[in-house]
């Protein structure tokens, strides 16, 4: 049981290039979530996913963009990089209400 | 809109005492309260989940509470280590995903 995995772990992009970070997770979950990292800012929800072909915007949803067309993947795309976009990314999955959340391993993004 | 707040932002304490740490939260119409781990570089490890009818949970030298009503919990760990030394995060589920305090950074010193 691999619980949520993403990829790549490390990233350096250059400013104006696009790419995805890739979510998983094989517990069944309906719920996913992607959040940012930041100094002093803690985890900010970005977008999330309440179920395969649904999605809703975040706190900081600005140049980022998703989709779930599977239960099981949520990748989450830079469609321009920016230095502001620097961060650690992580990717959450859990089952609606009463239930654990459980967090890939992170995702370290660098924009230069 | 939920937000968290935690307190203290650092505390550093001696090995062996007891510590609270502690989590506030303006909505109370939450499904449940977790505490994480991030120990530094690395990811987030669940310690905690108190679902919103329950008052505490324990897991070994930890105990959550929970007072819904007053938007409060505290995490309490007893006779600490220098292993404990990491950032604990609270979060709150309720009609969003996860809000997440910014944390307590904790140095247990030897």
């Amino acid at each position: 049981n691999a619980g949520v995995t993403q990829t790549p772990k490390f990233q350096v992009l250059k400013t104006g290039q696009s790419m995805t970070l890739q979510c998983a997770q094989d517990m069944n979950h309906e719920y996913m979530s992607w959040y940012r990292q930041d100094p002093g800012m803690g985890l900010r929800l970005i977008h999330y996913s309440v179920g395969a072909g649904i999605t809703d915007q975040g706190e900081v949803p600005n140049g980022y963009n998703v989709s779930r067309s599977t239960t099981e993947d949520f990748p989450l795309r830079l469609l321009s990089a920016a230095p502001s976009q620097t961060s650690v990314y992580f990717c959450a999955s859990s089952n609606p209400t009463n239930t654990e959340a459980f967090f890939g391993q992170g995702t370290r993004l660098t924009v230069v | 809109k939920q937000e968290v707040t935690q307190i203290p932002a650092a505390l550093s304490v001696p090995e062996g005492e007891n510590l609270v740490l502690n989590c506030s939260f303006t909505d109370s119409a939450i499904y449940n309260l977790q505490w994480f781990r991030q120990d530094p570089g690395k990811g987030l490890t669940s310690l905690l989940l108190i679902q919103s009818s329950q008052r505490e949970q324990t897991s070994g030298r930890l105990n959550a509470s929970l007072d819904k009503s007053s938007g409060r919990s505290t995490l309490y760990i007893a006779a600490s280590q220098p292993g404990d030394s990491a950032t604990y995060l609270c979060a709150v589920n309720g009609n969003t995903p996860l809000v997440f305090g910014k944390g307590t950074r904790l140095s247990v010193i030897a």
